[in-house]
């Protein structure tokens, strides 16, 4: 079973910070996931990378398959970015981390 | 515009009483699964279907039920037989192979 594990578990910054949100699993995957949820419940795609980066507006995300290590970072940061951040390992099927939780503060 | 209609939003029910919740998407996708969501734990897998008429147990299927007539839909049935129901419950679909998850707006279940 893949462990997922994602740091840190809440993070609060102010309007305008740049944000880190790391995610680490344990075994090989065909790719990983970034999801975000919003206080509603619903959840929507961030990215999906299996290698490099990929970058969506103020979104970038990153993975090294060698250290199973990835980065989702969030540049000058705004209040509408507050929501939770899911990580998701995919090898066939999903293995979720347990979120972290961003408030940005105006 | 495409997607997955989670109804019904909130759902209350008395211990005892079996209750289905309902998931409908119009993106033709082949494969579906049915997650739950509890505080401070990462979303874990019911039941997922990857065809009509087949469908195969997650990590935690034990006391509940699903079905797949029809591609579109994929019920998910709560039984009694369940020993701790209320959670969130969100519903997901993806095209087969390496493709993202897309995911209803989820079923709050209260069972009291």
């Amino acid at each position: 079973k893949n462990e997922v594990e994602q740091s840190p578990q809440n993070l609060t910054a102010q309007e305008g910070e740049f944000i880190t949100i790391n995610c680490s699993y344990s075994v090989g995957i065909s790719a990983l996931h970034w999801l975000q949820q919003h206080p509603g419940g619903g959840i929507v795609s961030l990215f999906m990378l299996s290698s490099g980066k990929k970058k969506h507006g103020r979104l970038i995300a990153t993975i090294n398959i060698q250290e199973k290590h990835s980065s989702l970072h969030i540049t000058a940061s705004h209040p509408r970015d507050s929501a939770v951040y899911i990580c998701a390992v995919d090898y066939g099927q999903f293995y979720f981390g347990t979120g972290t939780s961003l408030t940005v503060i105006p | 515009d495409g997607g997955i209609t989670q109804s019904p939003k909130y759902l209350f029910r008395k211990e005892g009483q079996n209750v289905t919740l309902s998931c409908e998407q119009n993106l033709n996708h082949d494969a579906m699964y049915w997650y739950r969501q509890d505080p401070g734990q990462g979303l874990r897998l019911i039941y997922y279907s990857q065809i009509v008429n087949d469908f195969q147990k997650g990590d935690i299927a034990e006391g509940y039920s699903v079905s797949r007539e029809k591609k579109e839909s994929f019920p998910l049935t709560v039984t009694s037989a369940q020993k701790n129901p209320t959670a969130f419950y969100l519903c997901a679909s993806r095209r087969t192979g390496n493709s993202p998850l897309h995911f209803g707006n989820g079923t709050r279940l209260t069972v009291t």
